[in-house]
């Protein structure tokens, strides 16, 4: 079964900085492309980031481009986004997602980002 | 960007009646590779989303048949057939043509 579960989201400052995991499991991790997708409160969903399965091709959104970094590590099924520079408007529920046909099969549940003083 | 833009925006059915919400690109969605690269995603209320239809009329893995999908260019429908409690919740589009991906504002489906 595939999953892919969320973790290191929570309350931060402006300014401050955060990295959230997403640990995969139920598949070839390394065959996929994964994308980070954001939800602010009672908005709708935004594209942030994606990478390929080797890790060597990188996207971004331009809201966060030069602030946030995505990564993964094969041997351990995990993807990463390092979030720095954090403002108020990165406030969001963030969603790990495989990518399917220039869709998305599979998503975890989400970790919450606050951002704020 | 590419803007999508759904309506309606709220979408208030009764039971066993159907459905349809309309997504309209700005440009069209026709990739390169022949290919169009439209889907449909549903949100039920405190859940991720969850993939209905990919490539404008494919249904996902264990979709029931009530969901289509259709379109072509620009303007695609999602339509349910006949609209079951379980299918309350806000319903996206997506495309994936053009770089970055981009969603609709959403439709929010409930029950009159």
């Amino acid at each position: 079964e595939v999953q892919l579960v969320e973790s290191g989201g929570g309350l931060v400052q402006p300014g401050g900085s955060l990295r959230l995991s997403c640990a995969a499991s139920g598949f070839t991790f390394s065959s996929y492309w994964m994308h980070w997708v954001r939800q602010a409160p009672g908005k709708g969903l935004v594209w942030v980031s994606h990478i390929n399965g080797d890790g060597s091709n990188t996207n971004y959104a331009d809201s966060v481009k030069g602030r946030f970094t995505i990564s993964r590590d094969n041997a351990k099924n995990t993807l990463y986004l390092q979030m720095n520079s954090l403002r108020a408007d990165d406030t969001a529920v963030y969603y790990c997602a495989r990518d399917f046909h220039g869709s998305y099969d599979y998503w975890g549940q989400g970790t919450l980002v606050s951002v704020s003083s | 960007d590419i803007v999508m833009t759904q309506t309606p925006l709220s979408s208030p059915v009764t039971l066993g009646q159907p459905a349809s919400i309309s997504c309209r690109s700005s440009q069209s969605l026709v990739h390169s590779d022949g290919n169009t690269y439209l889907s449909w995603l549903q949100q039920r209320p405190g859940q991720p989303p969850r993939l209905l239809l990919y490539k404008i009329s494919n249904r996902f893995s264990g979709v029931p048949d009530r969901f289509s999908g259709s379109g072509a260019g620009t303007d695609f429908t999602l339509k349910i057939s006949r609209v079951e409690a379980e299918d309350v919740g806000v319903y996206y589009c997506m495309q994936a043509t053009h770089f970055p991906r981009t969603f609709g504002q959403g439709t929010k489906v409930e029950i009159k």
